[in-house]
This record gives C-alpha cells, structure tokens and sequence, in this order.
C-alpha cells in the first residue's frame, strides 16, 4: 500500500471549510484513498473513500488530482465536534482490508 | 444493533500476567482486526482475521495471539503482559473484506501494565 504524507496540524474557523490535504504520490492504479478520523481518544470513525472520482456524502467531500498523487478533504463547515485528528490512508482494491495509520493531521477547529 | 464492542474498557496487569481482551461484533462482518495505539502515534496493526477459522499477523504481532472460531467475537490474548503492551487496543471490523468496504472500531479498551 502506498505511503501518505499530511501535514501534522491545521486550524479552522467554525463555519468555515476545512481543506485536509494528503500526498499519495506512489499510489497505484487499484489504490483506494480512504479517510478516517479520530475525535480525542475514541476509535477511528471513518469519514469517506474514493478511487478516481471526486466523492461526496453526508459528513465531507473528497477531491482526487487526476493523476491521483494527492487529495483533499472537504469538511464545508466546519464545526468544535469536527476538532480531532484526521488520518489519510492509501488501500488497495484487493487482498485484506488492513488499515496502515500515519499520524495524521490534528485538525483543531476555532470558535 | 451495538456494532463492535470491545471488553473490558480499562485494565491494569502487573508484569508476567495473562488477559484475554474480548471484541465482538454483531454486524455478520468477515474482517476483524487489532490494533494498538501508543500515545502520540497512529494506530498499528496487531492481527487480523478474514474469516472464522483464518487468522494472520500484522505489522506488530509480538507477545499476541488471536483466534476466531466463530464470525462474531475475535478475542486477543496476551500471554505474559510486558510494560511495553502499555497501550490503547481497539478492535475494528468490516462486511467484506477488501475493495472500498468501511471499517468500524471499537471504543478501545485500556491496558497498562506495571
């Protein structure tokens, strides 16, 4: 699986859109991007997933380059409960479903 | 439906001593897996499972053991507690086992050893 790269720390004004960048350039081809977040100490809380295309649901979006070395997390309004550390992570397509975290970006959201 | 539940919350062994930390799962996932947290990391795989009766190691499997006789439950056993299993473990388990399936954690359980 491919190595991430994030920046260790963001802020954010509440209210306004956070943009979580993560560097995936060795991903491959069958590579899923996948992102999770950890809010204090709690268990991992997964957030969103995408291949190629950009993604949308409920909690963020997800922009992939076209060449798919990097993407953003798109949190559009950013709140205190969404202040917690945020983990990137390159998945292949295939064989076991195994999660490898970096130390993620501690995302500390301001009122 | 309570998703993963990990058992106990916290625990404190002394050195040399033996616990099993229970996970269980009622969503009928193949996958489950453990992991430890040490503070200010990430999290790191233990061992992982990919269905009853499989079991393999991951990135730190060292002083661990795991079965899984049946699909729900997923225990980890520590066989002589050392200061260095000092951690927070949390179990994670997902539907299929690979391509674009979610995984969803336990709330973690605890463990110091002195």
């Amino acid at each position: 699986d491919a190595k991430t790269t994030q920046p260790p720390s963001m802020d954010c004004a509440e209210g306004r859109a956070a943009n979580l960048p993560c560097n995936h350039s060795t991903i491959s081809g069958n590579e899923y991007v996948y992102w999770y977040r950890q809010i204090h100490s709690q268990g991992p809380q997964y957030i969103i997933h995408g291949l190629k295309n950009n993604e949308t649901n409920e909690m963020a979006s997800l922009i992939i380059t076209e060449d798919r070395k990097s993407s953003t997390l798109i949190l559009p309004h950013a709140t205190l409960r969404d202040t917690a550390v945020y983990y990137c992570i390159a998945l292949s397509g295939s064989g076991a479903n195994n999660l490898f975290f970096g130390t993620g970006t501690r995302l500390t959201v301001i009122p | 439906n309570a998703g993963v539940t990990q058992t106990p919350k916290f625990q404190v062994l002394k050195t040399g001593q033996s616990m099993t930390l229970q996970c269980a799962q009622d969503m009928n996932h193949e996958y489950m897996s453990w992991y430890r947290q040490d503070p200010g990391m990430g999290l790191r795989l233990i061992h992982y499972s990919v269905g009853a009766g499989i079991t393999d190691q991951g990135e730190v499997p060292n002083g661990y053991n795991v079965s899984r006789s049946t699909t729900e439950d997923f225990p980890l056993r520590l066989l002589s507690a050392a200061p260095s299993q000092t951690s927070v473990y949390f179990c994670a388990s997902s539907y299929r086992v690979s391509r674009g399936t979610e995984a969803f954690f336990g709330q973690g359980t605890r463990l110091t050893v002195v």
